[in-house]
């Protein structure tokens, strides 16, 4: 069964701290995504990539930084955590064709 | 980024059908898609139609796309209250493979 495993499904961590939320796929996909979600705003791109080292800014990015050093990792940074980064926080990943996203069940951080 | 519209809410009786709507702005999609997102869970395919479609059909669900009004609706028939999740529209451009997602339909359905 193919998966997007994201390495922790809840996360508390405090103000000012550098956080790493981690997903891995096995699909030999190119393409991966990070996402946040919130009540009423719906998905949120913060950063996207096609290709290994490769990245590109969302919609949101402000806040954030990615890595994607190996094909089948992407890695989101926060770099000194805020309350306002508190949200569920989703990671997809696809081919080049246009089949879809595949998520992963997301990591809902809360930052105190 | 693209503006992708849903309603928040929808509530329903077991047995009806439920129609989930959407519009969308950007004429050059190329794929439309519906995710379901159960309670805590990531979200998960359900059907996706491309744009010179008109309609698909899978088992309960029924995809609806009018691309003269850029809208898509979602159907299901004999809604089950194992439906009740958020339904997200997506649409996605063919040049740079991303998807821009509608703030999601949380479907109600009372037994």
């Amino acid at each position: 069964d193919v998966k997007v495993t994201q390495s922790s499904r809840y996360l508390v961590k405090r103000t000012g701290e550098k956080v790493f939320l981690e997903c891995v796929q096995d699909m030999d996909h190119e393409n991966m995504f990070w996402y946040r979600q919130d009540p009423g705003l719906g998905l949120r791109l913060i950063y996207f990539s096609y290709d290994v080292k490769m990245k590109e800014k969302g919609d949101i990015p402000e806040g954030y930084s990615v890595s994607r050093e190996k094909k089948e990792r992407f890695s989101l940074i926060l770099e000194s955590a805020s309350t306002n980064q508190t949200s569920m926080y989703l990671c997809a990943s696809s081919s080049a064709g246009g089949n879809g996203y595949t998520f992963g069940s997301g990591t809902r951080l809360t930052v105190v | 980024g693209e503006d992708v519209e849903q309603s928040l809410f929808l509530s329903v009786r077991e047995g009806d059908s439920s129609v989930i709507n959407c519009t969308y702005t950007d004429s050059s999609s190329t794929y439309l898609y519906w995710y379901k997102q159960e309670p805590g869970a990531g979200l998960q395919l359900l059907t996706y139609i491309f744009s010179n479609m008109d309609m698909k059909q899978d088992q309960r669900l029924t995809v609806l796309l009018n691309k003269k009004d850029k809208h898509l609706s979602l159907r299901i028939a004999d809604t089950q209250t194992g439906d009740s999740a958020i339904y997200f529209c997506a649409e996605s451009i063919i040049n740079f493979n991303k998807f821009y997602f509608g703030s999601g339909t949380k479907l109600n359905v009372k037994p």
